[in-house]
Formats: structure tokens, sequence, C-alpha cells
């Protein structure tokens, strides 16, 4: 079965600071998904990427998918209090489009202002 | 709103009780899915829906649990003879072959089983 590591485990930046959260899958990524986590609330989507070397990016996230190495990497830029939170990657564990996801253990994310 | 929703949001039930959630769906998303998260681990699959069909079911699905999307619309999630093990966030999802089946999640219900 497929599986995500999310790297690091959690992370504590200085405002104003930019980072990185890598996802690695144990298989060929067909599909990878970015959410976004408050604690104790649900997931709010981020991004999905489909394509080696795809990349998108939305206001100071960006998103790329190196197929190749089944490896996604998440970064922000200039982090602000507003981006902590927990980011998941989750994985379409299949070719079929619209089958269950596999996520990652996900990342803690805390910035200091 | 016509964002995912879920009730409760969060449920509190002494082990043996039958608790039984809710999930409304975006409207006219077909697919809908239920996920369960345990603290400080990502969601994990539990079962899904194609309209009123149930497609998948996950092993972590025991025959406690059972699931319904009976008109394609809202689904309910029902657990019997709760036990501790089964407190857990509960999360919702759905998706639409019109929007790239991207999965946009629910709230989430939170069970705490004493």
């Amino acid at each position: 079965s497929q599986e995500l590591e999310q790297s690091p485990q959690s992370l504590i930046v200085q405002e104003g600071k930019n980072l990185t959260i890598n996802c690695t899958s144990s298989k060929t990524l067909y599909g990878l998904y970015w959410y976004k986590q408050k604690y104790g609330e649900g997931l709010i989507f981020l991004m999905m990427l489909q394509k080696g070397g795809e990349e998108k990016s939305h206001e100071k996230i960006t998103a790329k998918l190196d197929e190749k190495k089944q490896q996604s990497s998440l970064h922000i830029t200039a982090s602000q209090p507003s981006h902590a939170g927990i980011y998941l990657c989750g994985a379409v564990s299949n070719l079929e489009y619209g089958n269950k996801l596999v996520f990652g253990a996900g990342t803690i994310l805390r910035v200091k202002s | 709103d016509t964002g995912v929703s879920q009730n409760p949001r969060h449920k509190i039930t002494k082990r043996g009780q039958n608790v039984t959630f809710r999930c409304d769906p975006i409207s006219e998303h077909n697919r809908l899915y239920w996920y369960r998260q345990t603290l400080g681990q990502g969601p994990e699959f539990l079962t899904y829906f194609q309209n009123e069909a149930q497609l998948e079911k996950s092993r972590l699905l025991s025959d406690r649990f059972s699931a319904e999307r009976p008109k394609g619309s809202f689904s309910t999630l029902e657990i019997q003879r709760t036990e501790q093990g089964d407190s857990a966030m509960y999360l919702c999802a759905s998706s639409s072959n019109r929007q790239g089946y991207e999965q946009f999640f629910g709230p989430g219900t939170r069970l705490t089983v004493l």
C-alpha cells in the first residue's frame, strides 16, 4: 500500500522567513493534494498537482510535484502568523480519479511574530 | 454557506452506546467520502460513495460501522456499541468530476467515548 512521509514533523519559524515542507511517496504519485488544517477543525484545500514537474502557486504558497522522485514540496514565502497550522499531503492511491486519498502524518507549523 | 457540513460537531458518549453522524456534501457533488483522524495522524480512509452506491470500504470499517447515502445526497455514519478506540475526528469530504475530483472537507465530528 502507498505511504506518504512528511518532513519535517514540525517546525517553528520567525515571521517573514521562508520555509519548505516535503512529502515523499513510497509509490508513484498520480495526484498529490495539499491541505491545511487548524487544530480540531476540518481540512482546507490548498492545491492539487497531477503532472510531473507541475508547479502551482496561491498567494505566498507554492507547491511542486517531482514525479521522478515521487516527491512534492510546499514552499511558503515570507511566512505570517496566519500560515500557522498543520499541513497535510494526500495522494491518490491509484489511477482512478475520485478515489480515496492516502495522507501523510502532517507537518505542524508555528510562526513566531 | 455552500460547503460540506457535518453534524454534530462534537459527540460525547459512553462505551457501548450507538452514535450516528450526518454529512451534507456540496450540492451536486456525486462522490462522498468518510475519513477518520486520530491525534497526530493524517486522515485515514473509511469508505466512499458515488451517488447512492457505496463503492469501497476500508478494513478499518468493522462490522460495528455502517454508512449510508440513501438518496445520493446526505450520508450517515453509524457506530454501534462504541469502544474507547473509536474516539477520533470523523471527517466527511465530497467531490465532483466537474471539479477534477478535488476533495473538499467538512469541519468534522469529534467523537469522545468515555
